[in-house]
């Protein structure tokens, strides 16, 4: 039971170019979210997918794209990165009860630096 | 709507004395309320957790926290600090209605020996 994955671990871009963030659970939650990370700043969610199918953003959604691929994978792409992107990315997973008192559980994080 | 407050973003205690941690919270319907844990370059993992069940809540690792509505607070408290509690904590706040997670800006905890 590996939990929540990311890949990769480290990335650095140019400006402009584009990649997707991979993220993976092994736990059969219904709902996956991507925060990125910054100093001072706590984390910040980019969007989430509350099930299978589904997304929406969170609070700092620009410049970002999500698939929800299937119920265990949810990717997070940035079409034309930019050194305002250059953050470390987690991926975390829950399984809502009811009512909603789901805990999150956390990848190891990608470091992304934009050049 | 929900968020927290972590007061302080920098706390230092010596090794053996009592670690306190503060979060307050704003939310318009019953919340739930966590506090996770991160170690340098590491994930976060869950310390602990109230929803709505006894107002003292123990975690792992020694830690407890009292949610307290009144002063809308809910701090994070370990009786004697050790060297390895030395991490980044954050409180995170939820509504029983809700799906999103609110986190505080974090609280760096340092452990002088």
């Amino acid at each position: 039971n590996a939990g929540v994955t990311q890949t990769p671990k480290f990335q650095v871009l140019k400006t402009g170019q584009s990649m997707t963030l991979q993220c993976a659970q092994d736990m059969n939650h219904n709902s996956m979210y991507w925060y990125r990370q910054d100093p001072g700043m706590g984390l910040r969610l980019i969007y989430y997918s509350a099930s299978e199918g589904t997304t929406d953003k969170g609070e700092v959604p620009n410049g970002y794209n999500v698939s929800r691929l299937n119920k265990r994978e949810f990717s997070l792409r940035l079409e034309s990165a930019a050194p305002s992107q250059t953050s470390v990315y987690f991926c975390a997973s829950s399984e809502p009860l009811a009512p909603t008192t789901d805990t999150q559980y956390f990848g190891p994080g990608t470091r992304l630096t934009v050049l | 709507a929900q968020s927290v407050t972590q007061l302080g973003s920098h706390v230092s205690v010596s090794e053996g004395a009592l670690v306190l941690l503060r979060c307050n919270y704003s939310s318009s319907v019953p919340p739930y309320l966590f506090w996770y844990v991160q170690y340098p370059n590491q994930g976060l993992q869950l310390l602990l957790k109230y929803t709505s069940a006894a107002t003292l809540v123990k975690g792992i690792n020694g830690f407890e926290a009292e949610f307290k509505k009144s002063e809308t607070s809910f701090h994070l408290t370990k009786p004697s600090a050790h060297m390895s509690d030395a991490a980044e904590y954050f409180c995170a706040v939820i509504a029983n209605t809700g799906n999103q997670f609110y986190f505080g800006t974090g609280t760096s905890l340092t452990v002088i020996p």
